[in-house]
């Protein structure tokens, strides 16, 4: 069973505009979530994290939201470049039950000129 | 930088053939997996390993086994390739408690 959902296949956004892309998770015992970007025929590369005792990080132009009881987080690019075109995937776990990531399906993100 | 290192890019098998997909990393980390992504169903764990000669099934093992003698290399293995095993493969590293995984390149497997 699905714990991390990404329920947008593909997202368009035009150049400059913010990008948000939304994840929700079931399993209430994560407590460390993960961003990754993907380009085609290439592995994910680490993007942005949040903790649980947090509700927001942000690096540069992306920031991840948190809302624990909604059991939902969201990233947002702002603003948006061609070159963030790629897919996002959100990834969740436990930090003190154990080692793998716990992945999403994936947002294909295309951002047009 | 970490570097995580998959033998292939690209792979051809037929069916019934043994495959071994082998990967290196080069940051002395403890943590080892692989995962395979497939269109609509994102990434899955195969199997993962946190120490040099253990293992830990993930969520989809059937049809693999692993293999890890030593703290860079970590290995999987098709024992009998089918055609529902096509896919890209991708092996990731982590240290210790860290829960950031770096990534390899991948392994796009075709089994005809």
């Amino acid at each position: 069973d699905q714990q991390v959902k990404q329920n947008s296949p593909s997202l368009s956004v035009q150049e400059g505009r913010i990008s948000i892309l939304n994840c929700d998770y079931t399993n209430s015992m994560f407590d460390y979530f993960l961003w990754y970007k993907k380009y085609p025929a290439e592995g994910p590369t680490f993007l942005i994290s949040i903790s649980s005792i947090k509700d927001k990080n942000e690096d540069g132009r992306f920031t991840v939201f948190l809302n624990k009881s909604a059991k939902h987080l969201s990233l947002h690019i702002v603003p948006s470049q061609p070159g963030d075109s790629a897919v996002y995937f959100c990834a969740a776990t436990n930090s003190n039950s154990g080692y793998a990531l716990n992945f999403g399906k994936g947002t294909s993100l295309l951002v047009t000129p | 930088d970490v570097k995580v290192t998959q033998s292939s890019r690209y792979l051809v098998k037929r069916t019934g053939e043994k495959v071994f997909l082998e990967c290196v990393q080069d940051m002395d980390h403890e943590n080892m997996f692989w995962y395979r992504q497939d269109p609509g169903l994102g990434l899955r764990l195969i199997y993962f390993s946190y120490d040099v000669k253990m293992k830990e099934k993930g969520d989809i093992p059937e049809g693999y086994s692993v293999s890890r003698e030593k703290k860079e290399r970590f290995s999987l293995i098709l024992e009998s390739a089918s055609t529902n095993q096509t896919s890209m493969y991708l092996c990731a590293s982590s240290l210790g408690q860290d829960e950031k995984l770096f990534f390899g390149s991948g392994t796009q497997l075709s089994v005809l």
